[in-house]
């Protein structure tokens, strides 16, 4: 079974700075999908921004880009000129790219709660 | 375009009680799933359905949890008995074949 780590509980960051937020993963399947998402108060899960493992390049959506380092497991989320109202809780995600079944739930991290100083 | 509608948004029942969640995925969309995130934690996958049919439930407490998805469209996720660990966020999402999946606002349960 994969496992997704995020030891960051808490993080916070001056507004308009730049924050990376980190996330670990454990995986023996050589294909598959990485998500960041922001989950703010009301609950809605929001895509930030997603992976797959068999392109070398690192994905970006604007003021977001993560650092994919598949051999060490590794899937950090950088945010640019942090915003009000980037303030969320965000979470790592996993997703099998093939699986029995068409079974394709994701596999969270417990998140970061980030926190942006005014 | 819609999205993923839940309800109830909020409640709260007694332990042994039973409660049942609603969930109304985005139009189109084939794949439904339910997750259950308790406070401090990420949503953990409950059950996975492909139009009416099951396609993952490995998660899911049978003994007290059941879901169904009638006709492909609309799904029902029943606790009876309920539990005081029960508390937690019901959070629904669907997607369009193996594209991004769509989550709903979540039902919060809270179990006294």
């Amino acid at each position: 079974a994969q496992t997704v780590t995020q030891s960051q509980p808490e993080m916070s960051v001056q507004e308009a700075e730049t924050v990376t937020l980190s996330c670990t993963y454990d995986t023996s399947e050589s294909d598959y999908y990485l998500f960041w998402y922001k989950q703010p108060p009301s609950r809605q899960m929001i895509l930030v921004i997603r992976q797959e493992a068999y392109k070398q390049q690192n994905a970006t959506e604007n003021r977001f880009s993560v650092n994919f380092q598949k051999a060490a497991k590794s899937f950090s989320l950088k945010i640019s000129d942090s915003q009000l109202g980037d303030a969320a809780m965000y979470f790592c995600a996993y997703r099998s790219f093939y699986s029995g079944g068409g079974a394709d739930g994701l596999t969270f991290g417990k998140g970061t709660h980030l926190i942006i100083q005014p | 375009e819609a999205g993923v509608a839940q309800s109830p948004r909020y409640k709260i029942i007694e332990k042994r009680q039973s409660v049942a969640f609603w969930c109304n995925p985005i139009s189109g969309h084939a794949t439904l799933y339910w997750y259950q995130q308790i406070l401090g934690q990420g949503p953990k996958l409950l059950i996975q359905f492909q139009n009416n049919g099951v396609v993952d439930d490995s998660q899911l407490p049978k003994d007290r949890f059941s879901a169904e998805r009638l006709k492909g469209v609309d799904s029902t996720l029943k606790i009876q008995p309920a539990k005081l660990e029960d508390s937690a966020v019901y959070l629904c999402a669907s997607s369009f074949g193996r594209e991004e999946q769509y989550f709903g606002p979540g039902t919060r349960l809270t179990v006294t």
